[in-house]
């Protein structure tokens, strides 16, 4: 079984300040993939970053990159020079190798202040 | 290409009815997986249809089926409606090769029972 755990609830960053959303995640499978998703007003829920377990690099898409702790199963996300338009939910997600089956956190809620 | 559609965007129902949902993927794309989101549960897993099988089922009652055409196309039924059952209904659409899969999410449907 697979459960993925956001902690805080909601979190609020200043305009171009760096903001760290936390989520951890408990798995007995070897093969497995985490997710950020990023779900706006609108609810379109947009893949932001994802990481495979089997890589140890963190993952980077521009402003955003993860730090992957697998031994602590930590995934936690970083937005660097945070933007009004990331104002959203954002949630953390995990499936296994081969499994469309996503499991989600219960999310973050980001405001970003001008 | 287009990305996945989901109708009608807002249903209102009363207890006891039945409703059908739709999606439609991207082109190309042979799974369809579906999840209810409800700020008490959150996003949860309601089952996958690949190739017009079902692949994967989520934890939900058996009022709670699917099926998925010959085009791709998915439909989501549930029968005898309470009123817990009120949430927005995601799909979500992927090519389904082996290994990692990005879902594809489409903008929602609305279901309110009264």
């Amino acid at each position: 079984a697979q459960t993925v755990t956001q902690s805080q609830p909601e979190m609020s960053v200043q305009e171009a300040e760096t903001v760290t959303l936390s989520c951890t995640y408990d798995t007995s499978e070897s093969d497995y993939y985490l997710f950020w998703y990023k779900q706006p007003p609108s609810r379109q829920m947009i893949l932001v970053i994802r990481q495979e377990a089997y890589k140890q690099q963190n993952a980077t898409e521009n402003r955003f990159s993860v730090n992957f702790q697998k031994a602590a199963k930590s995934f936690s996300l970083k937005i660097s020079d945070s933007q009004l338009g990331d104002a959203a939910m954002y949630f953390c997600a995990s499936s296994m190798y081969n499994n469309n089956d996503m499991r989600f956190g219960a999310g973050t809620r980001l405001t970003v202040k001008p | 290409k287009a990305g996945v559609t989901q109708t009608p965007r807002y249903l209102i129902k009363t207890r006891g009815q039945q409703v059908t949902l739709s999606c439609s993927p991207i082109s190309g794309h042979r799974s369809v997986s579906w999840y209810q989101q409800t700020p008490g549960q959150g996003l949860q897993f309601l089952f996958e249809y690949f190739s017009e099988t079902q692949r994967n089922k989520g934890n939900f009652p058996g009022r709670f089926s699917g099926r998925q055409f010959s085009n791709s196309r998915s439909e989501m039924n549930v029968s005898t409606l309470e009123l817990g059952d009120s949430a927005l209904y995601l799909c979500a659409s992927s090519v389904r090769d082996a290994g990692y899969n990005e879902q594809f999410f489409g903008p929602g449907t609305r279901l309110t029972v009264l």
